[in-house]
């Protein structure tokens, strides 16, 4: 079955990086392209970024834009998200999401980055 | 950026009662459409995609409906697990956004 686990989350100081991991596997990972979500504490769900299977296209929420990079390793079957410039408003669980198209099938069961000094 | 909003924000119902979840689009998303259920500390549960279609393993008794702009969550028959909260999303344009959620209490 498909199983998507997140890692990397973690107590970070405003300004520094983080990087986030999603392992996959049960699927074809290079067929689907996969998404990040976010959920601040207490708060809704918030779409992140985008990769396509090939990596040709990669989309950003404006929040994260010029911070934050999507990539993917398909012969690892990982997913990743570098974070730079962290804000206190990136607080939040991360979710890792696959989908065929655009709604979200799959999820992880998410990585707590809490930025704080 | 298309803007999604859920009415009402809290909803108050019993067992086996049947309840209805609007989404609002700020502009026409024609059918692109998803409905999720979330519970505390969990992720969330794809329930509804393409507005109507009901995702595998899903109770019939949640169905979903509307195209354009509007759009419904229909649960039929409330049960125990049933009380949590919903979200819609809409995936016609990046970046993709969600409703704001619709917690569903027990009365």
């Amino acid at each position: 079955q498909v199983q998507l686990v997140e890692s990397g989350g973690g107590v970070v100081q405003p300004g520094r990086s983080l990087r986030l991991s999603c392992a996959a596997s049960g699927f074809t990972f290079s067929s689907y392209g996969m998404h990040w979500v976010r959920q601040a504490p207490g708060k809704g769900l918030e779409w992140v970024a985008v990769i396509s299977n090939d990596e040709t296209k990669k989309y950003y929420a404006d929040p994260v834009k010029g911070r934050f990079t999507i990539s993917r390793d398909n012969s690892k079957n990982t997913l990743y998200l570098q974070m730079n410039s962290l804000r206190a408003d990136d607080t939040a669980v991360y979710y890792c999401a696959k989908g065929p198209v655009g709604h979200f099938e799959n999820w992880g069961q998410g990585t707590l980055v809490t930025v704080s000094s | 950026d298309i803007h999604m909003t859920q009415s009402p924000s809290t909803l108050s119902a019993s067992v086996g009662d049947g309840v209805t979840i609007t989404c609002r689009a700020s502009q026409s998303i024609i059918g692109w459409l998803a409905w999720y259920q979330q519970k505390p500390g969990k992720a969330p549960k794809l329930l509804i995609y393409k507005a109507s279609s009901l995702e595998s393993g899903v109770p019939s008794r949640f169905s979903g409906s509307g195209s354009g702009t509007e759009f419904t969550l229909t649960i039929s028959g409330l049960q125990p697990d049933d009380f949590a909260t919903y979200y819609c999303q809409q995936y016609h344009t990046y970046p993709y956004t969600f409703g704001q959620g619709t917690k569903l209490e027990i009365k």
